[in-house]
């Protein structure tokens, strides 16, 4: 069925430098990616996306990698900084379900990040 | 512009009760969607409205249900509360059907008791 994951509940990351947060995911007809990021008493905030045409797309110090061979997904931040403490979310959208609202998410990754 | 809003942000009820929440879409913003967030299931779909009809559906029991107001407004309610039911409720909206990013309000933190 579907379902979307991450690989580490908890990624702990020293300030100034990479982060790397990985997403697995197990339906191939998905075509659409996001990634959101919640901090603490606020809802997901949009961060990335990028559709399975694609297998890079580069935000400010955001990078989002899409390999639909092994179905997996990264989001890379650049010079994490404190204020990238949160936790983070993977979503797909499935192809067969149209032009829907609905996402699937995971189950998230904790980012701390060390002064 | 603002962003989309959730009233109220904490709701305290018991088991039994039935509950009303609201959401307004950003200015110009023709869908609305809910999800319920919880620690064990995280983020999980719970409807779609569009022009005021629900367009998707996730799987939820009928206690839980929305409707969609001519201008884009939305409310969903949950009838006889359970324990379970304690979660935070999160309204997203976008554009047009066309757009898949979805953009989050804060919330509802509804704890039953």
């Amino acid at each position: 069925g579907e379902s979307v994951g991450l690989h580490l509940p908890t990624l702990s990351v020293q300030e100034g430098d990479n982060s790397i947060i990985n997403c697995a995911y197990s339906n191939s007809a998905s075509d659409y990616f996001i990634w959101y990021k919640q901090e603490s008493g606020k809802g997901p905030q949009f961060i990335i996306d990028i559709r399975s045409n694609m297998d890079k797309r580069q935000g400010q110090r955001v990078t989002v990698l899409l390999n639909k061979t092994v179905k997996h997904l990264s989001l890379q931040i650049a010079a994490t900084q404190p204020g990238d403490s949160a936790v983070y979310f993977c979503a797909e959208k499935s192809s067969g379900s149209g032009n829907t609202g609905k996402l699937i998410f995971g189950q998230g990754t904790t980012l701390q990040v060390k002064p | 512009k603002a962003g989309v809003t959730q009233t109220p942000r904490y709701l305290i009820k018991t088991r039994g009760q039935q509950v009303t929440l609201s959401c307004s879409p950003i200015s110009g913003h023709r869908s609305v969607s809910w999800y319920q967030q919880t620690p064990g299931q995280g983020l999980q779909f719970l409807f779609e409205y569009f022009s005021e009809t629900q367009r998707n559906k996730g799987n939820f029991p009928g206690r839980f249900s929305g409707r969609q107001f001519s201008n884009s407004r939305s409310e969903m309610n949950v009838s006889t509360l359970e324990l379970g039911d304690s979660a935070l409720y999160l309204c997203a909206s976008r554009p047009h059907l066309d757009n898949e990013k979805l953009f989050f309000g804060s919330g509802t933190q509804l704890s039953v008791l």
